[in-house]
Parts: C-alpha cells; sequence; structure tokens
C-alpha cells in the first residue's frame, strides 16, 4: 500500500525559504522508473505541477518556477524535500507530494497536502 | 510551455445525466493525458492515464478519448459521488501540466 504524507511550516514569512519534506511508504525511490513530483494548489485555484526528482536522481522544474525550487530525495528516510526560496504572498497554497506511475507519468497516489501560508 | 485548456468552466448537471468535458492542449501530446477528480479539501485522485486507459477500481461510467490536441473526458450516467472538480494533465518533454478544471454543480 503507497502512501505519502507532507509535512513542514504552516507560516513562512515573505523572502524567507519554504522547506517541505515528503514522507513515503510502499514503494522504493532507488527501484528503476519509480519518481515523486511536487503539485501546489492556491485556495480556490488549480493545480500546478512544481518539481519531480526520479529514482536516478534525475530532477525536473516547472520552467516558471526553477530558478527557486530545489528537490532532493533521501532514498534510506524514504523521504523527497523540496526547497522554494523568496516565498511572497502568491505562494499561498496547499502543497501535496504524489508518487508518479512507474513509465506512465501520471501521478496515482496522493498526499493529503498541508497548506502553507505566507504572510507577514 | 504546453497550456492546457478545459471546458466549460463550470457544469450544471442532474443525476443520471450524460457529462462531457473537454480539454485542448496548445500543440500535440500524443496521448500523453490524465483526468483526476478532486473533491473540497481532498487531493486529487486519478481516473484517467493515456487519454482513455481506466485507472484500477475506477467505476466504467467514466470513460475518456481524444489523442492530439483534443480530449473528452465522459461520465455516462452521473452519480451522487461524482459531483466534484475535474482536472485534465498533460505530460510532455519531462513537464506536467494542469488544466483550470471543471467544476460539475447539481442542477
Amino acid at each position: 500500500q503507497i502512501t505519502l504524507k507532507e509535512s513542514g511550516p504552516t507560516l513562512v514569512k515573505p523572502t524567507q525559504t519554504l522547506t517541505l519534506t515528503c514522507t513515503f511508504s510502499g514503494f522504493s525511490l532507488s527501484t528503476s522508473g519509480v519518481g515523486v513530483g511536487w503539485i501546489r494548489q492556491p485556495p480556490g485555484k488549480a493545480l500546478e505541477w512544481l518539481a519531480l526528482i526520479y529514482w536516478d536522481d534525475d530532477k525536473r522544474y516547472s520552467p516558471s518556477l526553477k530558478s527557486r525550487l530545489t528537490i532532493t530525495k533521501d532514498t534510506s528516510k524514504n523521504q523527497v524535500v523540496l526547497t522554494m526560496t523568496n516565498m511572497d504572498p502568491v505562494d499561498t497554497a496547499t502543497y501535496y507530494c504524489a508518487h508518479l506511475k512507474p513509465g506512465l507519468y501520471y501521478f496515482d497516489y496522493w498526499g493529503q497536502g498541508t497548506l502553507v501560508t505566507v504572510s507577514s | 510551455d504546453i497550456q492546457m485548456t478545459q471546458s466549460p468552466s463550470t457544469l450544471s448537471a442532474s443525476v443520471g445525466d450524460r457529462v462531457t468535458i473537454t480539454c485542448r492542449a496548445s500543440q500535440s501530446i500524443s496521448s500523453w493525458l490524465a483526468w483526476y477528480q478532486q473533491k473540497p479539501g481532498k487531493a486529487p485522485k486519478l481516473l484517467i492515464y493515456k487519454a482513455s486507459s481506466l485507472e484500477s477500481g475506477v467505476p466504467s461510467r467514466f470513460s475518456g478519448s481524444g489523442s492530439g490536441t483534443e480530449f473528452t473526458l465522459t461520465i455516462s450516467s452521473l452519480q451522487p459521488d461524482d459531483f466534484a472538480t475535474y482536472y485534465c494533465q498533460q505530460y510532455n518533454s519531462y513537464t506536467w501540466t494542469f488544466g483550470q478544471g471543471t467544476k460539475v454543480e447539481i442542477k
């Protein structure tokens, strides 16, 4: 059974760096083809893909946010970490991590999401 | 970047209705298109992948079709549990993009 759970601060100040951790179980990020992605959703708005890391440490980023994002993995801890620099109130959103369906490029298992508010 | 445009943005329908949602890509994405259902306060749920493949456990009243730039999600007979927001999502060249969503409301 695959599960994912996001953790991190619920409130960050403008200009600060956000660090979110996705802790997962039921699969290994050392297995060929496996990936974990981050997607966010501002309140009342659409989903936006942010970043993805593959089993072989290949990393992919949204072109519009690439300069602010870093994604890493700790295979031994079953964790994926996303950092986003220079946070702004427009970055207020629910942040989800999700398991990439191997070989098919879709997200078949999602975490419950964590709401991050950016405010001074 | 590939843009995904869904229509309509909101759809009012009754239980038992046949419902169709359209998603258009700004350039060809072959069949690399998925559909998700999201209910308030919940994470999205994968319904359809590769344009027309039904995810395991998803009711057969959901179906997807299309290729290239135009895709549709059809619910053959709308059920009370189906009132939700639906998103399409494309994959192309290591980038993923979601549509703006279609809210299916009770008429």
